[in-house]
């Protein structure tokens, strides 16, 4: 199994809506990524955890607030969220460890806030 | 810091004539690089790495890129393309540590015209 599945696919909310985004994996990755896509644009780092650790955060608003509550998932709390935080929302998994890795990553979640 | 340039924001080419899409690279350490594409309204599937060893690196879907480090160049190449493979193809670099913290280019819109 070489998935990483995002759930939901679309998600239209307020800003003043709270929303989750999930994400799991089955492969034994330990480590785990957030990654936002505006359109036409590449993908940007938003956040690591490595082994159910927060690793990395790139400086992103505490709108948005990530969870790893065990080995095969990863959520991302939304909060508060601005129009322009509409984008596609990829996770990503990999080993953490130098060498022969890669990241897999998910279909994304397409976030569109009103 | 890591970072990756593709010149080329659209490349059109005619059905089962060869393509090269170009991506150059700027690092201070050794790097890792990869060749992403992504499809319409969907995530990131991996094409090919370069992570150490033969310059030449084959991938899927009979794409092959050719890591020359005096240009630091990773330049993507099909010799005869479908119109399946209208897409749009990111390059990536990540440095020599435990996570892929990916740094993309901009991206390149592959179209392929009957």
């Amino acid at each position: 199994d070489t998935e990483v599945t995002q759930t939901p696919k679309h998600l239209v909310m307020g800003m003043t809506n709270k929303k989750s985004l999930k994400c799991e994996q089955h492969m034994g990755h330990r480590a785990m990524y957030w990654y936002k896509q505006k359109a036409k644009k590449p993908p940007e780092l938003m956040f690591v955890y490595s082994y159910e650790k927060l690793s990395i955060n790139e400086s992103v608003p505490s709108r948005f607030s990530p969870e790893c509550p065990n080995s095969s998932l990863l959520n991302l709390h939304l909060h508060a969220l601005q129009p322009e935080d509409s984008a596609l929302y990829l996770c990503a998994s990999s080993q953490p460890r130098r060498g022969n890795t890669e990241a897999f990553f998910g279909q994304g979640t397409r976030l569109t806030v009103v | 810091a890591q970072s990756v340039t593709q010149l080329d924001s659209q490349v059109p080419v005619f059905e089962e004539a060869p393509v090269e899409l170009r991506c150059n690279y700027s690092s201070s350490v050794s790097v890792y690089l990869f060749w992403y594409v992504q499809y319409p309204n969907q995530g990131l599937q991996l094409l090919l790495k370069y992570l150490s060893g033969s310059t030449l690196v084959k991938g899927i879907n009979g794409f092959e890129a050719e890591f020359n480090k005096s240009q630091t160049s990773f330049h993507l190449r099909k010799p005869s393309v479908h119109i399946s493979d209208t897409a749009e193809y990111f390059c990536a670099v990540s440095g020599n540590t435990g996570f892929q913290k990916l740094v993309f280019g901009t991206g390149t819109r592959l179209l392929v015209s009957p």
